[in-house]
């Protein structure tokens, strides 16, 4: 299985920019670098996924090191809102792909 | 595009009885998956399919649990007979069937074993 390792835990302040980051050594040249994040008691929610170059969209931005070994995703400017459960998992080719969550990181952000 | 819908949001049940979710997913995606989340963990996929047919069922517990998708559409997702340890959150996703596509979730059926 395709893995991921991200911290436990993050701590930021509000209205400040967040870096999540991510190492996923055992990546293959197909497989697809999706981040999710969980907010209590809701259903995971896509943010953003990207291959090999960085990718931007109006939730967040993702920052892929150019031998995909690693990726971080970023938030620009942390609300409350922010606050979740960020997932980084490589989505992999084959038919069965199904996304294997790991623990993910607890973002905490202080008012 | 409305989301992924699923019901019932919540379910309460004792042991040794059954109970099934159902999940409605975005029009036009082929691909279908069910997750189980139990509380403090990632979700744990259980099953995929692929418009009607199965794609992965590995990590299904097979003795007890269910999954259709019979027109490539709705899917039902039973448990028969429930254990305690059932309790936990039941995901439905569904997304396009390229690498280059997000997923969409429901919010989820809390399931209850007492």
């Amino acid at each position: 299985d395709a893995k991921t390792t991200q911290p436990n835990s993050m701590e930021s302040n509000e209205e400040e920019p967040v870096h999540l980051p991510c190492n996923h050594s055992t990546i293959s040249g197909t497989d697809y670098i999706h981040w999710y994040r969980q907010l209590p008691s809701q259903g995971p929610e896509y943010v953003i996924h990207g291959l090999t170059s960085n990718v931007n969209n109006r939730m967040a931005s993702l920052a892929i090191a150019e031998d995909r070994k690693s990726s971080t995703l970023i938030l620009h400017r942390a609300t409350l809102r922010d606050a979740a459960v960020y997932y980084c998992i490589l989505r992999v080719g084959g038919g069965a792909d199904g996304l294997t969550f790991g623990k993910g990181t607890h973002l905490i952000i202080q008012p | 595009e409305a989301g992924v819908a699923q019901s019932p949001r919540y379910k309460i049940i004792e042991k040794r009885q059954s109970v099934a979710f159902w999940c409605n997913p975005i029009s036009g995606h082929a691909t279908l998956y069910w997750y189980q989340q139990i509380l403090g963990q990632g979700p744990k996929l259980l099953i995929q399919f692929q418009n009607n047919g199965v794609v992965d069922d590995s990590q299904l517990p097979k003795d007890r649990f269910s999954a259709e998708r019979l027109k490539g559409v709705d899917s039902t997702l039973k448990i028969q007979p429930a254990k305690l340890e059932d309790s936990a959150v039941y995901l439905c996703a569904s997304s396009l069937s390229t690498l280059n596509y997000g997923y969409t979730f429901g919010s989820g059926t809390r399931l209850t074993v007492v």
